[in-house]
């Protein structure tokens, strides 16, 4: 089974650029996740989708940060403008269903570093 | 709110040494905790979880077990390899969401 695909795996930007990432989760999976991963941090949740529908934002920056599901499947996270503090590595994560017991799979993530 | 603290790293080990990484957790209810793991260049790996008190995970040797009186969820293996380097986070999802909450992770390093 393919894991959760996501593109770039770097991208070095400078400061006031515009940047967007891309996911695509296992087959089938419903529900899609994006963290946020500060150097000596743990990921922090940004948004949740549940099949095209955001379920979770709470912690998304809404005047720099953008996210959409188009079609339930393929996601893309996009920042405008980016900021210093925007520099970590973005995570993308997927599991079957919605629960608290459910295992989110991970992909590899892409490093974003803001000059 | 809810939270997870762990034990500060990096843990630096010898091969074949006992490992115990630290994990202990702040929720409301019943949450379901994990541990995941990072090797180098590679994505976040589920290593493995627990979704009640006194359950017991395992994987790879590795166990933890939910310490619902301590709100504990220790990391332990008997005897460390130099492929288990890699950073290892806890985390929870609360009783009422499956958002997971991770603590800042902790380094482990395995010399031969």
């Amino acid at each position: 089974e393919a894991g959760v695909a996501q593109s770039p795996r770097y991208k070095i930007i400078e400061k006031r650029q515009s940047v967007a990432f891309w996911c695509n989760p296992i087959s089938g999976h419903a529900t899609l996740y994006w963290y946020q991963q500060i150097l000596g941090q743990g990921p922090k949740l940004l948004i949740q989708f549940q099949n095209n529908g955001v379920v979770d934002d709470s912690q998304l920056p809404k005047d720099r940060f953008s996210a959409e599901r188009l079609k339930g499947v393929d996601s893309t996270l996009k920042i405008q403008p980016a900021k210093l503090e925007d520099s970590a590595v973005y995570l993308c994560a997927s599991s079957p269903l919605r629960g608290r017991t459910d295992t989110q799979y991970f992909g590899p993530g892409t490093r974003l570093t803001v000059l | 709110g809810n939270s997870v603290t762990q034990m500060e790293g990096p843990v630096t080990l010898s091969e074949e040494a006992f490992l115990t990484i630290n994990c202990t957790y702040t929720a409301t209810g019943y949450p379901s905790l994990f541990w995941y793991v990072q090797y180098p260049g590679e994505g976040l790996q589920l290593l493995l979880k627990a979704t009640k008190a006194d359950d017991k995970g395992s994987n790879k040797g590795f166990e933890a077990t939910y310490r619902k009186e301590t709100t504990s969820f220790h990391l332990e293996k008997g005897s460390v390899q130099v492929s288990d380097s890699a950073v290892y986070f806890c985390a929870l999802s609360a009783s009422n969401t499956d958002k997971l909450i991770f603590g800042t992770g902790t380094r482990l390093q395995v010399f031969p």
